[in-house]
């Protein structure tokens, strides 16, 4: 089965700065690669799907590259309510995830 | 809007068998065309698919599970279910239903369930 790691698993930020989330497969899953945005207590929330195509009405600020085994997950300039957890997520081979990027205010 | 809402006992003893119940509104569950999976996630964890069923009838389960996990669609009450056997303590965890295509596009609220004695 395919592996999904993600780095890295935690992130400090301030509101305005510009993140990234990696995210690695252990196998080629060409662009069957998703983004989720998780808030406690909540289900995750579907971002991005096919590695870079934006979920309608997700921001802007949000986008997604990669193809193969690396991919990543660009925020433009953190807003407040961007503070969350995001999954990556393979549907190339059945459902993996990777094991979350927490990213919190510093 | 589709909408999925999960039902469930709440706390559940070690060795018996986990029901958990979704119900599907906003559209027939045998004609949205989706998968109808089963999503775990720990406490402080992160997330786990455990198995669907698909529209047409077929299953598939994350290995991980060792065969404990078995879905089924009661399509007159526009619901799916998951009964997870033989649980233990690890099996604590909010159980989240969703639907989908290739992604998770629509998802329940989730339940906690706990497995003590």
């Amino acid at each position: 089965d395919i592996q999904m790691t993600q780095s890295p698993s935690s992130l400090s930020a301030s509101v305005g700065d510009r993140v990234t989330v990696t995210c690695r497969a252990s196998q080629n899953v060409g662009t069957s690669l998703a983004w989720y945005q998780q808030k406690p207590g909540k289900a995750p929330k579907l971002l991005i799907y096919k590695a870079s195509t934006l979920e309608k009405g997700v921001p802007s600020r949000f986008s997604g590259s990669g193809s193969g085994t690396e991919f990543t997950l660009t925020i433009s300039s953190l807003q407040p309510d961007d503070f969350a957890t995001y999954y990556c997520q393979q549907y190339e081979s059945y459902y993996t995830f990777g094991q979350g990027t927490k990213l919190d205010i510093k | 809007q589709v909408q999925l809402q999960e039902s469930g006992p709440g706390l559940v003893k070690p060795s018996r068998t986990l029901s958990l119940t979704c119900t599907v509104s906003g559209g027939s569950i045998s004609s949205l065309g989706y998968y109808w999976s089963w999503i775990r996630q720990h406490p402080g964890k992160g997330l786990e698919w455990i198995g669907y069923i698909s529209y047409s009838g077929s299953t598939y389960y994350n290995p991980s599970l060792k065969s404990r996990a078995i879905t089924s669609v009661d399509t007159s009450k526009n619901q799916f279910s998951l009964k997870l056997n033989s649980v233990t303590v690890a099996d604590t965890a909010v159980y989240y239903c969703a639907g989908s295509g290739a992604t998770f596009d629509y998802w329940g609220q989730g339940t906690l369930i706990t497995v003590s004695s």
